[in-house]
């Protein structure tokens, strides 16, 4: 079974914290994305990578960075969180060939910034 | 630029009645994917369907059905005498070649009531 998983499903912090975000995928997936999902927004891609240390920025980076130091692991970072970055953030893998373009994801993890 | 239109927020139905999900796209590719997401109370978006740009085949899958219209750009989603575990947030979705560039649209909360 393949499997993406998040390292927290329910987070709070404060204004001004470094938050981390790790995502972990099983089925060697050479893709990984991290997407915030917001009421009547959708989701909305704010980077991905497609190789290890290997980054792309999506529509809205800007607050975010991320890190792949290992195919299976993508972290996002918020700098300094602050209170417009409360959302649901969930991270997805896919692959570059065979079942390219699916992209499995993970259950989210919901954080609220104080 | 790429965009997805899914203008119902919310259906609600009565179990056993069938119901369609608008999704409406823009894109000057002339190749590319469409898709299909399901959003359960539970969090994680699982994958329904894909269909690439040259395939108008219209696809059954059980109580599910999509009807895929270049004329009108659109890719609607039917099913047919719904039930309680229908209910869910569903996503239409359009990427390019890569399927590294995703674009969701806003999402409808579909409620199937017994």
């Amino acid at each position: 079974d393949v499997k993406v998983t998040q390292s927290s499903r329910y987070l709070v912090k404060r204004t001004g914290e470094k938050v981390f975000l790790e995502c972990v995928q099983d089925m060697d997936h050479e893709n990984m994305f991290w997407y915030r999902q917001d009421p009547g927004l959708g989701l909305r891609l704010i980077y991905f990578s497609y190789d290890v240390k290997m980054k792309e920025k999506g529509d809205i980076p800007e607050g975010y960075s991320v890190s792949r130091e290992k195919k299976e692991r993508f972290s996002l970072i918020l700098e300094s969180a602050s209170t417009n970055q409360t959302s649901m953030y969930l991270c997805a893998s896919s692959s570059s060939s065979g079942r390219a373009y699916e992209q499995y994801f993970g259950p989210g993890t919901r954080l609220t910034v104080t | 630029a790429q965009k997805v239109t899914q203008a119902q927020t919310e259906i609600s139905v009565v179990e056993k009645e069938d119901v369609t999900l608008d999704c409406v796209y823009e894109t000057r590719d002339t190749t590319y994917y469409l898709f299909w997401y399901k959003q359960p109370p539970s969090g994680e978006l699982v994958f329904l369907i894909r269909r690439n740009s040259f395939d108008e085949q219209n696809e059954i899958s059980g109580r599910y059905s999509w009807n895929f219209q270049k004329s009108t750009s659109s890719f609607n989603f039917t099913i047919t005498a719904s039930q309680v575990v229908d209910s869910a947030v569903y996503f239409c979705a359009l990427s390019e070649v890569s399927g590294n560039d995703m674009r969701f649209g806003a999402g409808t909360r579909l409620t199937v009531k017994p």
